[in-house]
């Protein structure tokens, strides 16, 4: 079993819907990321977290230290939003990322 | 301007080939890294570098040895490669803890 576990893996919506992809963990950790790698491949850091809620745009990310578990809305998607999402998280023990197999997301107008 | 750049984007190359990809960035971050993302797009660490010192060394062969000759600067080095080793390589840099910057990925292709 992977220490970061995504929910789900791969994603539909229709433009418009709101998103939401699920990150749960079982180690200690200082930090959790969420990550956006587009078709393209490039890897865009969306939001770093260590507690409480933190808001960009159409994106939200909130994070219950306590239950393990991390969240990344999207409201109103869009097309444009279509990528794999990756949750990541640093190991407090070993200072290391760990990463998410990630979320494929299309979204489709 | 690129603030994490690396290059080459792609390279092909033959089975024990000896190459290197290089990694610069222009951010003053003081921690840089060396990801693999393989055939299944799953992202793992390689390599770490604090202020040029190597900080996590993950259980990689010895053909893959990386070089920061300063703190800007964090190049990856690969001896005898095999089929194996194709994936994309991303490097990436922070302050030590923080936000990670990512390059924009090199694609390596063994044949």
């Amino acid at each position: 079993k992977n220490e970061v576990e995504q929910s789900p893996q791969n994603l539909t919506a229709q433009e418009g819907e709101f998103i939401t992809i699920n990150c749960s963990y079982s180690v200690g950790i200082s930090a959790l990321h969420w990550l956006q790698q587009h078709p393209g491949g490039g890897i865009v850091s969306l939001f770093m977290l260590s507690s409480g809620k933190k808001k960009h745009g159409r994106l939200i990310a909130t994070i219950n230290i306590q239950e393990k578990h991390s969240s990344l809305h999207i409201t109103a998607s869009h097309p444009r939003d279509s990528a794999v999402y990756i949750c990541a998280v640093r190991s407090i023990d070993t200072d290391k990322l760990i990463f998410g197999t990630g979320t494929r997301l299309q979204v489709f107008p | 301007d690129t603030a994490v750049s690396q290059t080459p984007k792609y390279l092909v190359t033959q089975m024990g080939n000896d190459k290197s990809i290089k990694c610069e960035q222009n951010l003053g971050h003081d921690t840089m890294y060396w990801y693999k993302q393989d055939s299944k797009k799953f992202l793992k660490i390689m390599f770490s570098y604090n202020n040029k010192e190597l900080i996590i060394n993950e259980t990689v062969p010895n053909r893959f040895s990386p070089k920061s000759p300063d703190k800007a600067h964090l190049n990856l080095h690969i001896n005898s490669l095999e089929l194996g080793d194709s994936a994309v390589y991303f490097c990436a840099s922070s302050f030590l803890g923080n936000t990670i910057y990512f390059g924009e990925g090199s694609w390596l292709t063994v044949v």
